[in-house]
């Protein structure tokens, strides 16, 4: 497998579950970013990690939490979404520093 | 308050003919601009930048000019084709105050290409 991959691709989930989003990338690359695309919005960026470690967080809700157990995974864990939580969910990656990034094919999240 | 505006939500060219898509930014901190595209249910793919320090770069049917004065850059598409119908991101990367690079997205603006 090459470049940034997401799973799943699609998700549906009611308000009281837990689930997770997970991210892989296998570029040797060492930050790894979470994005939020909703309708009618610019890409939000949710969280990022550079070498494992959380370097931003942009007032997210604490019901997304993050975790990068290295620099080759990220995860998103998901716990008592609101219906506004669905929307397309992109991982990103690059190494630090670089102007651009590459992106995962992104999970389309549904909230009900 | 957007930082990075794409005004047009779409477009529509006959196949052939030159695309021109448009993008406005307000922080004259960017220093670096970036072109993406977006096919449904898959990623942002990177297409074309350009930096601050020049003001045309070209990539096979794909050339970006930035007006730095005017602080507006463009796309040009020539020819268009019906495979570059997608979603077009600019993004405006520039450093925060602490130091930190941080990328900028516009809402973007989607092409069809008509044959």
């Amino acid at each position: 497998e090459t470049g940034v991959t997401q799973t799943p691709r699609h998700l549906v989930m009611g308000m009281t579950n837990k689930k997770s989003l997970k991210c892989e990338q296998h570029l040797g690359h060492n930050a790894m970013y979470w994005y939020k695309q909703s309708a009618k919005k610019p890409l939000e960026l949710m969280f990022v990690y550079n070498f494992k470690e959380q370097t931003e967080n942009n007032s997210v809700p604490s019901r997304f939490s993050p975790e990068c157990p290295n620099s080759s995974h990220l995860f998103l864990h998901l716990h008592t979404l609101q219906p506004e939580d669905s929307a397309l969910y992109l991982c990103a990656s690059s190494q630090v520093g670089d102007r651009g990034y590459t992106f995962g094919s992104g999970t389309r999240l549904t909230v009900v | 308050d957007q930082q990075v505006k794409q005004n047009s939500p779409s477009l529509s060219v006959q196949e052939g003919r030159i695309s021109i898509l448009n993008c406005d930014y307000t922080n004259s901190m960017f220093d670096y601009f970036l072109w993406y595209k977006k096919y449904p249910a898959e990623g942002p793919t990177f297409l074309i930048s350009i930096s601050s320090i020049k003001d045309k770069n070209e990539d096979g049917r794909f050339t970006v000019f930035l007006n730095k004065s005017a602080k507006h850059l463009s796309l040009h598409i020539v020819p268009s084709q019906p495979g570059d119908s997608a979603v077009y991101f600019c993004a405006a990367s520039g450093l925060n105050a602490g130091n930190n690079r941080k990328l900028i997205w516009g809402l973007g603006t989607s092409l069809a290409v008509n044959p």
